[in-house]
């Protein structure tokens, strides 16, 4: 059975830094593509990064150069570094593969 | 970036009834593959998206036959052919042919 467990996410002043995880189960992260995606509160789904089974990754222009898509093969885990966080990045992050599964999701809020 | 843009942003139904949402693209999203991947979502509340369909018209597994999705280049809709109670919702069209892939604003299924 495929899962994904998402965690790590919390309460960071702006400026601050926090790594997201999601631990896989049923498969094999790197023969698939697996995305971050994020939901601020109240609103809409945005696709925040993605990294291809070959190594490609893509970011959304808002946090280009601030997060970084990973994933470890030895722990058949994903993750998101995001640095110099800003309040507008306070979302829901889930953790999908090829956008058919889905975690349940870490709240991420930025305030000082 | 592709703006996918979904009508009508809230759907009062009444159960049993039928239901239908569009979603166009900015631009075609047939990609060099031959493949048009206009995918839909349901987000029940406090719970993560689902995908119920994956280019255009293929249902996922476990997807009550109610759904069907149809359309081509930039028009798509979702059919809905009895509304029930567990369909309640928001409803989201995603483009995954163009980076950054992107959703439309979605549309609340809500009970008249």
């Amino acid at each position: 059975e495929v899962q994904l467990v998402e965690s790590g996410g919390g309460l960071v002043q702006p400026g601050g830094s926090l790594r997201l995880s999601c631990a896989a189960s049923g498969f094999t992260v790197s023969s698939n593509y697996m995305s971050w995606v994020r939901q601020a509160p109240g609103k809409g789904l945005e696709w925040v990064s993605v990294v291809y089974s070959g190594g490609t990754t893509y970011y959304a222009d808002s946090v280009k150069g601030r997060f970084t898509i990973s994933r470890d093969n030895s722990k058949n885990t994903l993750y998101l570094q995001m640095d110099s966080l800003r309040a507008e990045d306070t979302a829901v992050y889930y953790c999908s593969r090829d956008s058919s599964y889905w975690g349940q999701g870490t709240l991420v809020t930025v305030s000082s | 970036d592709v703006v996918m843009t979904q009508s009508p942003l809230s759907l009062p139904v009444t159960l049993g009834q039928p239901a239908s949402i569009s979603c166009r693209s900015s631009q075609s999203l047939v990609y060099s593959d031959g493949n048009t991947y206009l995918n839909w979502f349901q987000q029940r509340p406090g719970q993560s998206p689902r995908r119920l369909i994956y280019k255009v018209s293929n249902r996922d597994s476990g997807v009550p036959d109610r759904f069907s999705g149809s359309g081509s280049g930039t028009d798509f809709t979702l059919k809905i052919s009895r509304v029930e109670a567990e369909d309640l919702g928001v409803y989201y069209c995603m483009q995954g042919t163009y980076w950054p892939y992107t959703f439309g604003q979605g549309t609340k299924l809500e009970i008249k």
